[in-house]
């Protein structure tokens, strides 16, 4: 079965922290990977995605992947308290991403 | 363009009834997709649609979980009859292609199966 693991959480951090985010998968097959922020109570929007192994950067947020490890990671620099939520990881399986349980984020003023 | 639109934004109904869940993709997304998140199981995937027919279902739990897709613009998800195990939140998501580099997901639906 194809999954997505993300440990719960909470992770807390200081404000202008940086915060990592990490995630593992279990399909060796998957070629896409997704980070979606959801804050409580709303639907989960897509952060950023990543395909290639390494890092890719968009301003305050960055992917690492390593597909010999099935590893994934989210880094957010200066970490804002406006970040708290729940950051979800997914693969693409096919067509469908397979979502982790996330991970909560709390930063701290 | 007004994004993915579900109906009702919450609905609470007793157990044994009939819920109808509506959704609205956003137009010319060729892929819609019904996720269910509760806080033990997270968000999973119950079916998806390609051009309104619908390709994978195996995510639906049980019989009394059916969808359509009578045309591009509308889907329904009906669960019936409905159980308290059944009470989560139900998401639908479009995507333009089938890599999913932009999946957009509606404000999903509050069921309450007392």
């Amino acid at each position: 079965q194809k999954e997505v693991e993300q440990n719960s959480g909470p992770l807390s951090v200081p404000e202008g922290a940086i915060a990592s985010l990490n995630c593992t998968y279990s399909d060796r097959g998957s070629q896409s990977f997704f980070w979606y922020r959801q804050y409580s109570g709303k639907s989960p929007e897509l952060i950023m995605f990543i395909y290639s192994n390494g890092d890719k950067e968009d301003g305050r947020f960055t992917a690492q992947l390593n597909k010999a490890s099935q590893y994934v990671s989210l880094l957010i620099r200066d970490s804002q308290p406006s970040d708290s939520a729940t950051y979800l990881c997914a693969s693409l399986a096919g067509t469908a991403l397979i979502f982790g349980k996330g991970t909560t984020l709390s930063v701290s003023s | 363009d007004a994004g993915v639109i579900q109906s009702p934004r919450h609905e609470v109904t007793e157990m044994g009834q009939e819920v109808t869940l509506r959704c609205k993709p956003i137009s010319g997304h060729d892929y819609l997709f019904w996720y269910r998140q509760t806080m033990m199981r997270g968000l999973e995937l119950l079916i998806y649609f390609n051009n309104n027919v619908p390709i994978d279902d195996s995510g639906m739990p049980e019989d009394r979980f059916s969808a359509k897709m009578p045309n591009a613009s509308f889907s329904t998800l009906k669960i019936q009859p409905s159980e308290p195990r059944d009470s989560a939140v139900y998401f639908c998501a479009s995507s333009q292609t089938d890599q999913n580099e932009k999946l957009f997901f509606g404000s999903g639906t509050q069921l309450s199966v007392l």
